[in-house]
């Protein structure tokens, strides 16, 4: 069974880090592809980008410059950096991954507030 | 980026009705459409993706058509736990971005 898990800090204050890690178990992340996904309170969702299998990460244009996606297969985890942040980066961020096309998996969800 | 659209952005339905939701997009992603199903506060879930592949554990009331820039998801007897808010993803080209979501509410 394929399970996601998010972790790090719920709270991150203006222009600083936002540092999210998802825990993979039941395959291997360097098999699949891998995804950052976000919400907004109340709103639809904003594909952040990807690491695929090769580990060649792909980016949102409209957050290309901020973000970074990493993976460390040595510990079957997938990471989110997204630097300078401000309140609109204020969202429910799910990691999710499998098919190169499509999220299989998903986690949970962690709200990240950006604020001060 | 490719700009997804779906109609409606929100549905009133009964138990046993059959619903369909549209998803067009901007420029033609062949046959790279997902839909995903999403109930409050959880994450989403993958009904159907290659527009017409159902995921495994899926039930087969669920069913997605079309290729290019029109598709349809059609739920055949709605179930109550079928009420949830439905998104459509393109992945034919990064970013793969999504719809804006139809809210499936109870009449």
């Amino acid at each position: 069974q394929v399970q996601l898990q998010e972790s790090g800090p719920g709270l991150v204050k203006p222009s600083e880090t936002l540092s999210l890690t998802c825990t993979v178990t039941g395959v291997s992340i360097g098999s699949y592809h891998w995804s950052w996904i976000r919400q907004p309170p109340g709103k639809g969702l904003e594909w952040i980008g990807y690491i695929s299998v090769s580990g060649s990460p792909d980016y949102s244009p409209s957050l290309r410059g901020r973000v970074t996606i990493s993976a460390d297969t040595s510990k079957n985890q997938f990471s989110l950096r997204l630097d300078s942040v401000t309140a609109a980066d204020t969202a429910v961020y799910f990691c999710a991954g499998r098919g190169q096309r499509q999220c299989d998996n998903w986690g949970q969800g962690i709200l990240v507030a950006v604020s001060s | 980026d490719i700009q997804m659209t779906q109609s409606p952005s929100s549905l009133s339905a009964s138990v046993g009705d059959r619903v369909t939701i549209t998803c067009r997009a901007s420029q033609t992603i062949g046959s790279f459409l997902n839909w995903y199903q999403q109930h409050p506060g959880k994450a989403p879930k993958l009904l159907i993706f290659a527009a017409s592949a159902l995921q495994s554990g899926v039930p087969s009331r669920f069913s997605g058509t079309g290729s290019g820039t029109d598709f349809t998801l059609t739920i055949s007897s709605l179930r109550p736990e079928d009420f949830a808010t439905y998104f459509c993803q393109q992945t034919n080209r990064t970013p793969y971005t999504f719809g804006q979501g139809t809210s499936l509410e109870v009449k």
